[in-house]
Parts: C-alpha cells; structure tokens; sequence
C-alpha cells in the first residue's frame, strides 16, 4: 500500500512568520512531489514540484526533498493570511503516472 | 489558454438518480483522471484513461462508471447516487513522461460539487 502522510493540523501561524509544512511517504521508488493548495471548495492548485534531493525555491515557497528519509516539506516565508489554506502532499511512484494524494495539512495565518 | 473544463460546477441530483458529470480539455494530454474527494479528505482516484484504455482503481465502486469518446472528452456516470456520493468530482489531465522526473503536466479541472438529495 503506497502511503502518503501528513499531519492534519491545523497549523497556525502569526502573519510573516515561516510555516512549515512536513510529508512522508512510504515507498522508496518514489519519482517526483508535489506540493498542492486548495482552498475551501477548490480545486488543488500546483505550487511547488521536486525530484531531486535537496531545496527547490520559488519566491516565498522552499520545497526540501530527502529521498533518504522518504520526508518533503514545504517552507513558506512571510506568511500572508492569503495563504491560509489546505496543503495537500501528492506523490507519483516509479512505473506508474497516478498522483496519489496525502489528506493534507490546514493552515491558518493570523494576522 | 489551454485548459481543463469541467461542467457543471455544481450538480444536485435525486438519490438513485443517474447523473454524469463531464470534463474536456485542450492540452491534448493522453491522460485523464477521476478523482474523488471528500469533506476534509485527500482526493481519491476513482479510474484513469491512457488515451482509450481503461484503468479501474480496485476499490472503486461498481455505481460509477466513466466513457472517454475522444481525446478532449472524458465523462463520469453515476448510476445510482447515494448520500454517500456527495462530494467534489475532480478531473485530472496528464502526458506522458519525459526526462526523470518530470511533472507529466498535470493539470486539474475546477471541480464538479454533487449533492445528493
């Protein structure tokens, strides 16, 4: 059974701080990761996506990928409350092209 | 701007009252997905096609049942809608691979919400 788990939160955090955001996974031929968000009612909009060990920034969203410890995170600096919002871990396995989906972690940012 | 169109937006229907919720994309991808997704649940695959071929998830229930009559197409029948069944459709496109490691493109419709009533 492949096994994508994240920590159901919520996960609050004051306005401008760093939120992070954490994933294991439970195969280790896993391929690529995907950091997802999805507000209330939403469809999941695509943030960030890492394959290789090691960081992956985009302006204020850090992927962090270690393939030995089968964990990715996500860091997001200066926390908007804009960013308050479901972020769903999704991995795709070696030999197969399926997402599959962790149950994502909530996020609150106050301002 | 090419895109992934789900229609409708939101569907209400009568318990044991077939409905089909339907997709269309213009990215030309060979791969399209089903997805299901829950109140306060990760989405979860219900059946995929790899250009014509059909790919059923084990535990997908025999109630739903997807056609795809072209590339751009991609349809999602329910036969007998339960309360059960309520929730956000989502349709997925994706190309095949490239390089190691690559995104295959994914890209999500804005969802199907179904009631049930």
């Amino acid at each position: 059974q492949k096994e994508v788990e994240q920590n159901s939160g919520p996960l609050s955090v004051p306005e401008g701080a760093i939120a992070s955001l954490n994933c294991t996974y439970s195969d280790r031929g896993s391929q690529s990761f995907f950091w997802y968000r999805q507000y209330s009612g939403k469809s999941p909009e695509l943030i960030m996506f890492i394959y290789s060990n090691g960081d992956k920034e985009d302006g204020r969203f850090t992927a962090q990928l270690n393939k030995a410890s089968q964990y990715v995170s996500l860091l997001i600096r200066d926390s908007q409350p804009s960013d308050s919002a479901t972020y769903l871990c999704a991995v795709i396995y070696t030999g197969f092209q399926k997402l599959v989906f962790g149950t994502g972690t909530r996020l609150l940012v106050s301002p | 701007d090419a895109m992934v169109i789900q229609n409708p937006r939101y569907q209400v229907t009568q318990f044991g009252k077939p409905v089909t919720l339907s997709c269309s994309q213009t990215l030309n991808h060979n791969v399209m997905y089903w997805y299901q997704q829950k109140s306060s649940q990760a989405p979860k695959l219900l059946f995929h096609y790899y250009d014509k071929d059909f790919n059923n998830e084990a535990d997908t229930p025999d109630n739903f049942q997807s056609r795809r009559p072209n590339t751009s197409f991609c349809f999602l029948d329910i036969r007998s809608p339960g309360l059960g069944d309520a929730a956000m459709y989502l349709c997925a496109t994706s190309r095949d691979g490239g390089p190691a490691g690559d995104h295959y493109g994914y890209t999500f419709g804005s969802g199907t919400r179904l009631t049930v009533v």
